[in-house]
């Protein structure tokens, strides 16, 4: 079955640095999301990109966020300046029609913020 | 704004009782309905979804949930837990309609633990 994968598992950055969280999404899937989870929180949706551009974002995805669909296969999201509350599991998912189809979801990636 | 509420963030069963998870979720339209479980350092994996059609839905694992629109309710349900059930469970809800972006809104999760 195809699977959503996510890279890397784990990302250690110092704070105000730059970081870059990937994904591969299902290959025939037009809908793309990243959410993530702060350690003992609910999952919380960031961002969803449909057409190459964003369809919806989420208070949490300021300025310091971006995504991006480089080519046919990666989605990634950018984080220009991390901060300590960036820290969380941050997944990727993908869906091949919005709301009625149900979501894919990758393994995550860790991130922490030194 | 749509919220889903989890009640009870931890929920203990013996092997082989009935699992009984609750979700309700807040919005005046039907909306799209999930349940989805997470096992220690994985992903979501899918369990069941609502879509307006049969209101008793049937999941992998031997789990079903039932929308109830008068309650505003998508609990789940499994007649005999087992041991693997054990993991965090997570109610999310995606608004019906043509403006909708597919976006969830989570619950804030129920631990299954299930004693031998």
């Amino acid at each position: 079955e195809p699977e959503v994968t996510q890279t890397p598992s784990h990302q250690v950055t110092q704070m105000g640095q730059e970081v870059i969280l990937r994904c591969v999404p299902i290959s025939n899937h037009l809908y793309f999301y990243w959410y993530r989870q702060i350690l003992g929180q609910k999952v919380e949706f960031l961002v969803s990109f449909y057409n190459n551009e964003i369809s919806e974002k989420s208070e949490i995805f300021d300025d310091q966020f971006s995504v991006e669909r480089p080519d046919g296969s990666n989605f990634t999201l950018k984080i220009r300046s991390t901060k300590l509350e960036d820290s969380a599991m941050y997944f990727c998912a993908s869906s091949d029609k919005r709301g009625v189809r149900p979501q894919h979801f990758g393994d995550g990636t860790r991130l922490s913020i030194l | 704004a749509q919220s889903v509420t989890q009640l009870g963030s931890h929920v203990s069963v013996s092997e082989g009782a009935l699992v009984l998870l609750r979700c309700n979720y807040s919005s005046s339209v039907p909306p799209y309905l999930f349940w989805y479980v997470q096992y220690p350092n994985q992903g979501l994996q899918l369990l069941l979804k609502y879509t307006s059609a049969a209101t008793l839905v049937k999941g992998i694992n031997g789990f079903e949930a039932e929308f109830k629109k008068s309650e505003t309710s998508f609990h789940l349900t499994k007649p005999s837990a087992h041991m693997s059930d054990a993991a965090e469970y997570f109610c999310a809800v995606s608004e019906s309609g043509s403006s909708n972006t597919g976006k969830l809104i989570f619950g804030q999760g129920t631990t299954l633990q299930v004693k031998p």
